[in-house]
Order: C-alpha cells, then sequence, then structure tokens
C-alpha cells in the first residue's frame, strides 16, 4: 500500500543547512507535499513539487525530488530557531481518483540549537 | 491572509456521547477534508468532500462518522457514539483546486473521549 516514511528528529545549528529526507512508495504519486507543524499549531503548507520536477526553489527552501530512488528531501539555509517545528512529507495518492487525498509520513522534528 | 478555523480546539467527552467538529474553510474553495492525527502516530486520511458528497472515505471513516455542509460556510465531521480511540487531533483542510494540490489546514480541534 501507499507508505510515507520520514526520520523522526534532526538537530542542527543556527545558521547551518537542514536537510530532512523523506521515502514514499507510490511511484505513481502527482504531487509530493512539505507541510510544517509548529506547536500548538495545525499543518502549514511550506512547498510542494510536481512529480515531474527534479527540483525546486522557494528562498531558503530547496526541494529535491528523485523519482527512481521514490526520495524527497527538503533542504533549508540559514536554518533559525523559528525554524524549529516538525515537518510532514506527504503525497497526494494516485488511488484516490484525484480526490486530493494526502498520504503523510510520520514528520520529522527539527530542532534549532542557538 | 485567508485561513480555515476549526472550533473547539479541545473538545472532552464521554464513551458513548456525539460530538461535532466544526471546521470554516477558506471562502472560495470548494473541496473540503478532514485528516486526524492520533498521538504519535501518522496523519489520516479520513474523507474528502465536495458538492454536498463524500469523494473518497478511508476504512477508519465507518458509519459511526458523517460530514456535513450545514450552510454556506462551516464544514461539520460529525462522530455519533465516539470511542476511546477516537481520541485525536482532527484537522480539516480545504482547497480550491479539485485534485487537492494545495491543500489548508486548520489549527485542529483536540478530542480526548475519557
Amino acid at each position: 500500500g501507499e507508505d510515507v516514511e520520514q526520520s523522526l528528529f534532526l538537530s542542527v545549528r543556527e545558521g547551518d543547512s537542514s536537510v530532512i529526507n523523506c521515502t514514499y512508495t507510490d511511484s505513481s504519486s502527482t504531487y509530493l507535499y512539505w507541510y510544517k507543524q509548529e506547536p500548538g499549531a495545525g499543518l502549514q503548507l511550506l512547498t510542494y513539487i510536481f512529480s515531474n520536477m527534479d527540483m525546486k526553489q522557494d528562498q531558503r527552501l530547496t526541494v529535491l525530488l528523485n523519482k527512481k530512488d521514490k526520495h524527497l528531501s527538503l533542504r533549508i539555509a540559514d536554518t533559525q530557531t523559528g525554524d524549529s517545528a516538525i515537518y510532514f512529507c506527504a503525497e497526494s495518492s494516485s488511488g484516490s481518483s484525484n480526490t486530493g487525498k494526502l498520504i503523510f509520513g510520520q514528520g520529522t522534528t527539527l530542532q534549532v540549537k542557538p | 491572509e485567508p485561513e480555515v478555523t476549526q472550533t473547539p480546539s479541545h473538545q472532552v467527552t464521554q464513551m458513548g456521547q456525539e460530538v461535532i467538529l466544526r471546521c470554516v474553510p477558506i471562502s472560495n474553495h470548494l473541496y473540503f477534508y478532514w485528516y486526524r492525527q492520533i498521538l504519535g502516530q501518522k496523519v489520516e486520511f479520513l474523507v474528502s468532500f465536495y458538492n454536498n458528497e463524500i469523494s473518497e472515505k478511508s476504512e477508519i471513516f465507518d458509519d459511526q462518522f458523517s460530514v456535513e455542509r450545514p450552510d454556506g460556510s462551516n464544514f461539520t465531521l460529525k462522530i455519533r457514539s465516539t470511542k476511546l480511540e477516537d481520541s485525536a487531533m482532527y484537522f480539516c483542510a480545504s482547497s480550491e483546486d479539485p485534485g487537492g494540490e494545495t491543500q489548508y489546514f486548520g489549527p485542529g480541534t483536540r478530542l480526548l473521549v475519557l
């Protein structure tokens, strides 16, 4: 079945780059997403990438997609303490007749140390 | 910036009681979703809704669950007879895209069933 996996925890120093990784199983996913969740808040859509793209850059965020390996990564340049949050990878389910069903990973907690 | 809102933020109920979780999607969005996250587990899709009909539902979304758009602004999730295992954070999301390419999430309702 469809599944998305992420590592659970990443700790970096302020100013360093963070790379959060994700693997997924559904090779027919149309879109892949990164969501951010701060304590007590909902899921904030950070960025998404269409499956026919390899890379997408948006200010400090770079998304890399390796379709062959079904691997997605999110790189945050110049990580700040305000980037501390849980980051969720998600894929759109191709089996959903395009109803928008998202399959989420378990989330990676990013800790940024001053 | 428009956002999805949810009420209440927290709900405590007794097992067997009915609960209604409320969501106000972004005003020009037509596609609506409910997800839930049991503590320590992944965010799981429950149901998608469009044009007053369920587009897709997961195995979790059994006869105890129902969704409704009672007026032009609210989108509700009803659990008829709550069980202990229904305790979770429930997220509403909305999208203007038919495939739900960009889903915007509310802050969630934390439901605790005692």
